[in-house]
């Protein structure tokens, strides 16, 4: 199994709405990442979860906390966000925290926020 | 930080020809540089990668070559194919540091 699944893979949501994204992994990684992808634009990194300890955040706002309940499963909830949040959230993974090798993404959870 | 540049934007060649791209990169310390394929509707997936101790590899029709001195390393794709259209977006990181840095991304367009 090399697959990183995501749920959902669309989300509508109001500004005043509390939602979460769904990362699951069963490769035995140690590492998991939050990045936001907007139209036409490189992934930018927001999380990083090195042995489901948060090692980076990357001046991400509050209104996105991460969330690594297991070495398999990672959550972004999401809480009075902007339209300017509406994007492609993808989830990674990688064996090492480094990385230092490939990284897995899912196919990605695209957010509107009205 | 790291910055890298990648060009061209867009690409657009015949099925059978080759592709190239290119990206150069700031930070000398950087050491590890994948390259990702993302098609349309799908998350990046890695397609081919070099570290700083080899200066050129080869997966088929992808090779990736990388000139430490200048700081710049390049994809290609020999005899293309209309499935390798997709955005391609090259990288660089420092190994043991856990952030890629990303290139803003090539469109390649591959026509039949």
């Amino acid at each position: 199994d090399t697959e990183v699944t995501q749920t959902p893979k669309h989300l509508v949501m109001g500004m005043t709405n509390k939602k979460s994204l769904k990362c699951e992994q069963h490769m035995g990684h140690r590492a998991m990442y939050w990045y936001k992808q907007k139209a036409k634009k490189p992934p930018e990194l927001m999380f990083v979860y090195s042995y489901e300890k948060l090692s980076i955040n990357e001046s991400v706002p509050s209104r996105f906390s991460p969330e690594c309940p297991n070495s398999s499963l990672l959550n972004l909830h999401l809480h009075a966000l902007q339209p300017e949040d509406s994007a492609l959230y993808l989830c990674a993974s990688s064996q090492d925290p480094a990385p230092t090798g490939e990284l897995f993404f899912g196919e990605g959870s695209r957010l509107t926020v009205l | 930080g790291e910055n890298v540049e990648q060009h061209p934007s867009t690409l657009s060649v015949q099925e059978g020809d080759s592709a190239v791209i290119k990206c150069t990169y700031s930070d000398s310390a950087s050491n590890y540089f994948p390259w990702y394929k993302q098609e349309l509707g799908k998350g990046p997936q890695l397609i081919i990668d070099i570290r700083s101790n080899v200066g050129e590899k080869k997966d088929q029709r992808i090779a990736v070559t990388l000139n430490k001195t200048a700081k710049h390393f390049s994809l290609h794709i020999t005899e293309t194919q209309p499935e390798d259209s997709a955005v391609y977006f090259c990288a660089a990181s420092i190994e043991s540091y856990g952030k890629l840095t990303f290139g803003q991304g090539t469109i390649l367009t591959v026509h039949p």
